[in-house]
């Protein structure tokens, strides 16, 4: 079947510009996750979605990082006046409850 | 809290050599899940294995093979006689009860030369 999908898979803004980044999990599966990959930086967790329960935030780095997930199924990551630094690869993954996380291909930021 | 970590940050062999990649993890939870991820130079993250803390059985799957010892908190991952696709970052990674998120190691970089 489909694989957790991602878009765009690359996207160039300028700082200051708001982003939108989309996740597409595997059909049926409740659970959802937000990492960065930034280089140097390794493997960094923003956000977790599991079903209906509320979404664990910890991870976000800062207020201008928000992120939703609508009917359980396609989430959205925004970042509002993208700086610098938020220069990295956004990685998707989604689960079934206590089973394996796959991973979508990433959508590469660059801010300028 | 819980921590990864992948002393290795690079290796490199020639071909159809066989290479060990260690893994030690921090957690003290009793139940928890263990992962290898691999990332080709494409850059998506690939998913080969996941393990729980209550079954310490060694796995292997054609050219690889997973040794868990809780004994030591340690999840090593071995490829036998080794080929050039191997060639990727393969990351170690840790998540407790069901589901939660990931915590992963930094990554070991792996280079098989012809």
């Amino acid at each position: 079947g489909a694989g957790v999908s991602q878009s765009p898979s690359n996207k160039v803004t300028e700082k200051g510009k708001d982003v939108e980044l989309r996740c597409d999990p595997i059909s049926g599966h409740t659970a959802l996750y937000w990492y960065r990959q930034s280089l140097g930086q390794g493997l960094e967790f923003l956000i977790y979605f599991q079903g209906n329960s509320a979404p664990d935030k910890s991870g976000l780095p800062s207020d201008r990082f928000s992120a939703e997930r609508t009917g359980g199924s396609v989430s959205t990551l925004t970042i509002q006046r993208t700086q610098q630094e938020d220069s990295a690869v956004y990685l998707c993954a989604s689960s079934l409850k206590a089973a394996s996380t796959y991973f979508g291909p990433g959508t590469r930021l660059t801010v300028l | 809290a819980q921590k990864v970590t992948q002393a290795q940050t690079e290796i490199s062999v020639v071909e159809k050599e066989d290479v060990t990649l260690d893994c030690v993890y921090e957690t003290r939870d009793t139940t928890y899940y263990l992962f290898w991820y691999k990332q080709p130079p494409s850059g998506e993250l690939v998913f080969l294995i996941r393990r729980n803390s209550f079954d310490e059985q060694n796995e292997i799957s054609g050219r690889y093979s997973w040794n868990f010892q809780k004994s030591t908190s340690s999840f090593n991952f071995t490829i036998t006689a080794s080929q050039v696709v191997d060639s990727a970052v393969y990351f170690c990674a840790l998540s407790l009860g069901s589901g939660s998120r990931l915590t992963f190691g930094e990554g070991t970089q792996l280079t098989v030369n012809p």
